[in-house]
């Protein structure tokens, strides 16, 4: 019954190497989301996607892509993790305004 | 974009007393202004929300109210308890362009003290 999930919840890993978050939500939201929040809580959107399209790439890293296979999933892949990665990472969807959030991805990279 | 400031980044109160935390946005066409809160360890939710044509809106304990000349708005939570403390946050979304989409403030953490 979860309305946006993602997995997994702790994902803890060594630099340089490439990993994925995965995100799913069955409210038949339009738009999803991917928020970075770092150690001081600072919630930075990253990207957004509205029907399968990117609509909103802000100052990320190429390293970080976005993948949308259909409305209802938005995945992220993450290439040669730096340890400034390390966040919590958080997927949303919505449609309109009010954003639903996922449970976080606390990401750890060593 | 949209420059958003929220005060004060940290907040003590006494169980029972009223807290108040204020948010200034800088893009005069925002027209959605809501408030999320945060529990530690627990994603953010929608509490409140109020748009451009109100003035204040009012939920139980909670309240938001607009000031949109000055381009401001403020999160009232009455009557504090201790299932109040969470970090908030206010988020405006902007008018037009890349700007439609929600800013987010640097956040409040609020600590009701029993």
């Amino acid at each position: 019954d979860t309305a946006v999930s993602q997995t997994p919840k702790y994902l803890v890993t060594q630099m340089g190497n490439d990993k994925s978050i995965k995100c799913e939500q069955n409210l038949g939201h339009d738009t999803m989301y991917w928020y970075k929040q770092d150690s001081k809580k600072f919630l930075k959107i990253m990207f957004s996607y509205n029907n399968k399209e990117l609509i909103i790439n802000e100052t990320v890293p190429n390293r970080f892509s976005p993948k949308s296979p259909d409305k209802a999933h938005l995945n992220l892949h993450i290439n040669s993790l730096e340890l400034g990665d390390s966040a919590v990472y958080f997927c949303a969807s919505s449609n309109g305004e009010k954003l639903f959030f996922g449970s976080g991805t606390q990401l750890s990279v060593l | 974009g949209e420059n958003v400031e929220q005060h004060p980044s940290t907040l003590s109160v006494q169980e029972g007393d009223s807290a108040v935390i204020k948010c200034t946005y800088s893009d005069s066409a925002s027209n959605y202004f809501p408030w999320y809160k945060q529990e530690l360890g627990k994603r953010p939710q929608l509490i409140i929300d109020i748009r451009s044509n109100v003035g204040e809106k009012k939920d139980q304990r909670i309240a938001v109210t607009l000031n949109k000349t000055a381009k401001h708005f403020s999160l009232h939570i009455t009557e504090t308890q201790p299932e109040d403390s969470a970090v908030y946050f206010c988020a405006p979304k902007g008018g037009a362009g890349s700007a439609r989409q929600l800013t987010f403030g640097s956040g409040t953490q609020l600590t009701v003290l029993p």
